[in-house]
């Protein structure tokens, strides 16, 4: 089975500082994707960034950026330029390739923004 | 087109009784979710609909819960004599299911669950 590990509970950044939010994975599968959702307080998930994995090429969005590293199972988010508005709980997902397309998430990481 | 809706956002009831949920995934989603979310936890997955068809439940959802989607649009999720470890966050998903390389789920706002 997989498992996504969010093992950092908590981070703070300063506001337009950079921070980077870490996740890893294990999967036996060589063909998947992975994903950064976004959850405000009291207000709905939201995808933030998705990454194939068959892709070398790190997946990129506005400020938000992931350092994907296949071979270590690591998929970490980085927000670049934080904005007061980025504070929420950020949760790493995994998909598999298959036609049940459910998500496997990490336990989630809350992020406070600093003004 | 405004996107996945839950009702009711808010549930409290007392053990024993039967809550009903209902999710209204974005118009034409042919596939529609439901997961759990508790307190400092991810949303673990329940089950799965493609269209009508309930194609996939999880360990978790007991003979207690019951999820239709009788239509292929809105869908229901019934839990049956609550118990206190019911209580949490129901989120329901919908996604185009038009290529699995594309398939994004969109979440609804959730339906917070509390058993007395």
């Amino acid at each position: 089975a997989q498992t996504v590990t969010q093992s950092q509970p908590e981070m703070s950044v300063q506001e337009a500082e950079t921070v980077t939010l870490s996740c890893t994975y294990d999967t036996s599968e060589s063909d998947y994707y992975l994903f950064w959702y976004k959850q405000p307080p009291s207000r709905q998930m939201i995808l933030v960034i998705r990454q194939e994995a068959y892709k070398q090429q790190n997946a990129t969005e506005n400020r938000f950026s992931v350092n994907f590293q296949k071979a270590a199972k690591s998929f970490s988010l980085k927000i670049s330029d934080s904005q007061l508005g980025d504070a929420a709980m950020y949760f790493c997902a995994y998909r598999t390739t298959g036609a049940n397309s459910k998500l496997t998430f990490g336990k989630g990481i809350t992020l406070s923004v600093r003004p | 087109d405004t996107g996945v809706s839950q009702d009711p956002r808010h549930k409290i009831t007392k053990r024993g009784q039967n809550v009903t949920f209902r999710c209204d995934p974005i118009s034409e989603h042919n596939r529609l979710y439901w997961y759990r979310q508790t307190l400092g936890q991810g949303p673990e997955f329940l089950t799965y609909f493609q269209n009508e068809a309930q194609l996939e439940k999880s360990r978790l959802l007991s003979d207690r819960f019951s999820a239709e989607r009788p239509k292929g649009s809105f869908s229901t999720l019934e839990i049956q004599r609550t118990e206190q470890g019911d209580s949490a966050m129901y989120l329901c998903a919908s996604s185009s299911g038009l290529a699995v390389s594309t398939d994004t789920q969109y979440f609804g706002p959730g339906t917070r669950l509390t058993v007395l």
